[in-house]
């Protein structure tokens, strides 16, 4: 069956443009995670929806960085102002509610120039 | 605060060989366990979980890690590996099924033929 989709896999941009990243979760699935990997890290949490309810956004790094997820399905991340310290992976995972694991997309590679 | 620690950033290992990824983790409450991989340009994908019952606990591809809450560690565990072994192993921590995830750093499994 399909799996976590995100679009765009790669994305260049130059510092000050605002980029947006989208993830498609498994159908159905309720929870939605988005996490930030740099290179040679692990991933780190960044917000959390339940249905369209964000209910943890304290990873986010600064008020550049704004999540949503509206209908409850297809989520967006957008980083405003862009900078070089923003370059890593952004992953996003989806799980059924309470089920304990978290099914990861193949994430987008943001590069800062 | 819950942390993990993942006490080895590479591990090079004879192919056939058995090998142990080390991972200890802090946390003020009880937690579920997890070790996720990422092969070469792929997303994460989960090897096992620990969420109650038997502390021992088998994953896909041969794997197993056991959960030893007094001394807080949660070791990833495989008899014999292969070359299709060779992939970044993150050992990950949450405090309820459906919680943001704390990762590790991450230890590279390096097979040697």
């Amino acid at each position: 069956g399909a799996g976590v989709s995100q679009s765009p896999r790669y994305k260049v941009a130059k510092r000050g443009q605002d980029v947006a990243l989208r993830c498609d979760p498994i159908s159905g699935h309720v929870s939605l995670f988005w996490y930030q990997q740099a290179l040679g890290q692990g991933p780190e949490f960044l917000t959390y929806f339940q249905n369209e309810a964000q209910l943890d956004k304290s990873g986010l790094p600064s008020d550049r960085f704004f999540a949503e997820r509206p209908e409850g399905s297809v989520s967006t991340l957008k980083i405003q102002r862009t900078q070089q310290e923003d370059s890593a992976v952004y992953l996003c995972a989806s799980s059924l509610d309470r089920s304990g694991e978290q099914y990861f997309g193949p994430g987008t590679r943001l590069t800062v120039t | 605060a819950q942390s993990v620690t993942q006490l080895d950033s590479q591990v090079p290992v004879f192919e056939e060989a058995p090998v142990e990824l080390r991972c200890n983790y802090s946390s003020s409450v009880s937690v579920y366990l997890f070790w996720y991989v990422q092969y070469p340009n792929q997303g994460l994908q989960l090897l096992l979980k620990y969420l109650s019952g038997s502390t021992l606990v088998k994953g896909i591809n041969g794997f197993e890690a056991e959960f030893n809450k007094s001394q807080t560690s949660f070791h990833l565990r495989k008899p014999s590996v292969h070359i299709s072994d060779t992939a970044e192993y993150f050992c990950a921590v949450s405090e309820g099924r459906d919680d943001k995830i704390i990762f590790g750093k991450g230890t590279r499994l390096h097979i040697l033929p």
